[in-house]
């Protein structure tokens, strides 16, 4: 069984479109994340939510929107997508420390 | 918050050499500390981690050491192989029990 997924793998767009990114965790975590990775590898939070509750929002632009209906999903939507937005994206869940990551989704903005 | 400083960022080694990677942190109330390998096109994934009531950690050719003094932590690798090629990030928590990842390091495995 898949521990934290994220839907869909492979995502590209045209500037200026509204896309989304869902995430699910099967683990029963409270805590769920939205991480950016840019071309360099660097690993940056964007959001946190604790129990379907916004916990951290790392001065991300506004075009970003999480929603967490329950604790086990935490989905990402995108408004008005600019070139800079062109990243992997992770989902992941933690119980106390370890982060589990979703396999990511690879946003490509044209 | 928690600032995490990751070196060196690229790294090759021989096949059956060692690789050490360092991190520095600078909050000293932190006292969990991981590390995760992110193969390529893969999610990071946790190999080790150490807590700070201990100085080192070995999970068989892998082992975590923590200078809670100094503020850092090290990952080392020992006979290293082509598998092991991957990037490499440490992490620290922050005050909202976030992770704080360093900026990676690229090890390369030449066999």
């Amino acid at each position: 069984d898949t521990a934290v997924s994220q839907t869909p793998k492979y995502l590209v767009t045209q500037m200026g479109n509204d896309k989304s990114i869902k995430c699910e965790q099967n683990l029963g975590h409270d805590t769920m994340y939205w991480y950016k990775q840019d071309s360099k590898k660097f690993l940056k939070i964007m959001f946190s939510y604790n129990n379907k509750e916004l916990i951290i929002n790392e001065t991300v632009p506004n075009r970003f929107s999480p929603k967490s209906p329950d604790k086990a999903h935490l989905n990402l939507h995108i408004n008005s997508l600019e070139l800079g937005d062109s990243a992997v994206y992770f989902c992941a869940s933690s119980g106390i420390w370890e982060q589990f990551f979703g396999p990511g989704t690879r946003l490509t903005v044209l | 918050g928690e600032n995490v400083e990751q070196h060196p960022s690229t790294l090759s080694v021989q096949e059956g050499d060692s690789a050490v990677i360092k991190c520095t942190y600078s909050d000293s109330a932190s006292n969990y500390f991981p590390w995760y390998k992110q193969e390529l096109g893969k999610r990071p994934q946790l190999i080790i981690d150490i807590r700070s009531n201990v100085g080192e950690k070995k999970d068989q050719r892998i082992a975590v050491t923590l200078n809670k003094t100094a503020k850092h932590f090290s990952l080392h690798i020992t006979e290293t192989q082509p598998e092991d090629s991957a990037v490499y990030f440490c992490a620290v928590p922050n005050n909202n029990n976030d992770m704080r990842f360093g900026a990676g390091t690229r090890l390369t495995v030449k066999p």
